[in-house]
């Protein structure tokens, strides 16, 4: 079965200094990778996928994630950190034969001013 | 885009009463929809995935008569948490799909069950 680690509970940065938010995954398929996003009591938003198509992901508001086979790792980026985007990010895995979606604890990221 | 919709947002009830809660894809058709269930602070767990005309499949360890789950159209799904206790307060997020293995799932803005 698919599963996924986030490396970091909590993530703080200074606005306009880059995001690093890390991934790794377990899959015994060809997963899919996802990266969504959780404001406060809202709900999940999609900032990117990797489907097997080129391995450097680029999403919405400027964040991206390379697919990385060798590392099973899809880390979250992004150059320049700003105040709106402070919430809890979710690495997602799903295997290539199932639709099942395994989510990992998840990363808040706070960004101070 | 896709979009995905609960209702209610809220809802607060007394310990003992059924509350139901809606999932509705609006602007596609949805062959599968998820029911997810967060604690505060914690990440999504799947409680079951339910086709289109079929009975749902539950996660392992989610009771299936406690949690009933309706998906009798391809824009609609039900979650019906029967005999609420304190302990099913959560939040409630459903997703859902085309049907195509691996394809996005959207989500549902989620909703949140207090149970007094």
């Amino acid at each position: 079965a698919q599963s996924v680690t986030q490396l970091d509970s909590h993530v703080s940065v200074s606005e306009g200094t880059p995001v690093l938010l890390r991934c790794n995954y377990s899959s015994s398929y060809s997963p899919s990778l996802f990266w969504y996003v959780q404001h406060p009591n809202k709900g999940l938003q999609l900032l990117l996928k990797y489907t097997s198509a080129a391995t450097l992901v680029k999403g919405i508001n400027g964040f991206e994630a390379e697919f990385k086979k060798s590392e099973t790792s899809f880390h979250l980026t992004k150059p320049s950190a700003h105040m709106s985007d402070a919430a809890e990010y979710f690495c997602v895995v799903s295997d290539s034969n199932n639709n099942d979606m395994r989510f990992g604890a998840g990363t808040r990221l706070t960004v101070k001013p | 885009g896709a979009v995905v919709s609960q209702h209610p947002s809220r809802v607060i009830c007394k310990s003992g009463t059924s509350v139901k809660i809606e999932c509705r894809s609006l602007d596609f058709q949805a062959t599968t929809m998820f029911w997810y269930r967060q604690f505060p602070k914690q990440s999504l767990m799947l409680m079951a995935t339910s086709n289109e005309g079929s009975k749902a499949t539950y996660e392992q360890g989610v009771e299936k008569d406690k949690f009933l789950i309706n998906h009798a159209s391809l824009t609609l799904s039900t979650l019906t948490v029967t005999s609420a206790h304190p302990e099913d307060s959560s939040f409630y997020i459903c997703s859902a799909q085309t049907g195509a293995v691996q394809e996005t799932q959207y989500f549902g803005p989620g909703t949140r069950l207090l149970v007094l």
